[in-house]
């Protein structure tokens, strides 16, 4: 089946503790991105990857890091999150420009 | 910098209504409009891809028209069931940003029985 996957779905974590979320797509997609959902403010883009070894930042990149050492994985890391990062994070991914993207189920992630 | 705006914010309609969930942007020069579909806990769903060329698509009982030049979008639901309740997002990825999506906030559609 073709989709999308994030791991964690759920994390509870305190401030500056460095987590990564994983990302990870069999569609062979060459474009992917994360965004994040906040009541009020809609979805944003964080970042984004053309393809391997190409990243760039999206509206609110502060606070993260991402790689792109494979094709298919595009993970999400906070080196020390705060407060102000709890949101539900999607990744997203499509064939390349122009094309439908295909989102994953979604992370929810609180930090104390 | 490209704003989306759907219109109503939320919408409840009795099953078999026809409904129209209206999108406006601000920047025309667009690369395509998304619609998608979330539900409660979940990730989102695409609907409908229609690219800047095109003035509709169709899938089922959804249509997507779009009209560049004056900013608009509307996905027309047609004998809307329960099981369409959901929260209705467009998005449009701009000509100059690289595949990001510009969303709006979203209608919330309950269908009651």
């Amino acid at each position: 089946e073709a989709q999308v996957t994030q791991n964690p779905r759920y994390l509870i974590t305190v401030t500056g503790k460095k987590l990564t979320v994983t990302c990870s797509q069999n569609m062979n997609h060459e474009y992917m991105s994360w965004y994040r959902q906040d009541p009020g403010l809609g979805l944003r883009q964080i970042y984004y990857s053309m393809n391997v070894e190409v990243t760039d930042k999206g509206d609110v990149p502060e606070g993260y890091k991402v790689s792109r050492k494979e094709k298919r994985n595009f993970p999400l890391i906070l080196e020390s999150p705060s407060p102000n990062q709890t949101s539900l994070y999607f990744c997203a991914s499509s064939w390349q420009r122009g094309y439908e993207q295909y989102f994953g189920p979604g992370t929810r992630l609180t930090v104390t | 910098k490209q704003e989306v705006t759907q219109i109503p914010a939320a919408l409840s309609v009795p099953e078999g209504e026809n409904l129209v969930l209206n999108c406006s942007f601000t920047d025309s020069a667009i690369y395509n409009l998304q619609w998608f579909r979330q539900d409660p806990g979940k990730g989102l769903t695409s609907l409908l891809l229609i690219q800047s060329s095109q003035r509709e698509q169709t899938s089922g009982r959804l249509n997507a028209s779009l009209d560049k030049s004056s900013g608009r979008s509307t996905l027309y639901i047609a004998a809307s069931q329960p099981g369409d309740s959901a929260t209705y997002l467009c998005a449009v990825e701009g000509g100059t940003s690289y595949g990001k999506l510009t969303f709006g906030q979203g209608t919330i559609l309950t269908v009651h029985p």
